[in-house]
């Protein structure tokens, strides 16, 4: 199995600012990873999948980068909206696993 | 658009099966390409996939659930299907399902259905 470990596990951040958040993962996935958002009572909604491609809808401010075993995520500058949980999820094979999650919150 | 409905009993006693399903609308079970899948996430906690199935019914599971584990498919009723086996209170989870393209992530979820293990 291959563990997903995100950092840190919570982000206070100023709206309008920049938050960087990691993933590393335990072995290569190559460049199958994904991210996710959650808000409180939602289901999660894909963010970005292959590293770098957003999903459809996504906003400009939300990108991926990284490859084999780091990845990050990177809000360039932070909405009210934006504030929310973020898990990233390898899926180089069929077990797929999922990070800890970072809750990014307001500062 | 297409969308995804989870349903079934929110109370389970311990040591009996958990039953729940997946209605799809807006777009049949029956595409190509496209797997069906069933997440979890106990309170407070992370995600957790169990497994997915092909409308073909292949299946594929999470190893550390795989003996406990069932997916099947209706296609006829656009509806998949969880069940799990001898459960407890490490089961309490919302469980969600989802759609994902092969070896692709999760794109479209459902909203989620708590269920709880307690007696």
């Amino acid at each position: 199995e291959i563990v997903m470990t995100q950092s840190p596990a919570a982000l206070s951040v100023s709206p309008g600012d920049r938050a960087t958040l990691s993933c590393r993962a335990s072995q290569s996935v190559s460049s199958n990873l994904a991210w996710y958002q959650q808000k409180p009572g939602q289901a999660p909604r894909l963010l970005i999948y292959g590293t770098s491609t957003r999903a459809t809808g996504i906003p400009a401010r939300f990108s991926g980068s990284g490859s084999g075993t780091e990845f990050t995520l990177t809000i360039s500058s932070l909405q009210s909206e934006d504030f929310a949980v973020y898990y990233c999820q390898q899926y180089n094979n069929w077990l797929r696993t999922f990070g800890g999650g970072t809750k990014v919150e307001i500062k | 658009q297409l969308q995804l409905q989870e349903s079934g009993p929110g109370l389970v006693k311990p040591s009996e099966t958990l039953s729940l399903t997946c209605t799809v609308s807006g777009g049949s079970i029956s595409s190509s390409n496209y797997y069906w899948g069933w997440i979890r996430q106990p309170p407070g906690k992370g995600l957790e996939w169990i497994g997915s199935i092909y409308y073909s019914g292949s299946t594929y599971y999470n190893p550390s659930l795989k003996s406990r584990v069932t997916i099947s498919v209706d296609t006829s009723k656009n509806q998949f299907s969880l069940k799990l086996s001898s459960v407890t209170a490490a089961d309490t989870a919302v469980y969600y399902c989802a759609r994902h393209a092969g070896v692709l992530p999760f794109d479209i979820w459902g909203q989620g259905t708590m269920v709880t293990v307690s007696s």
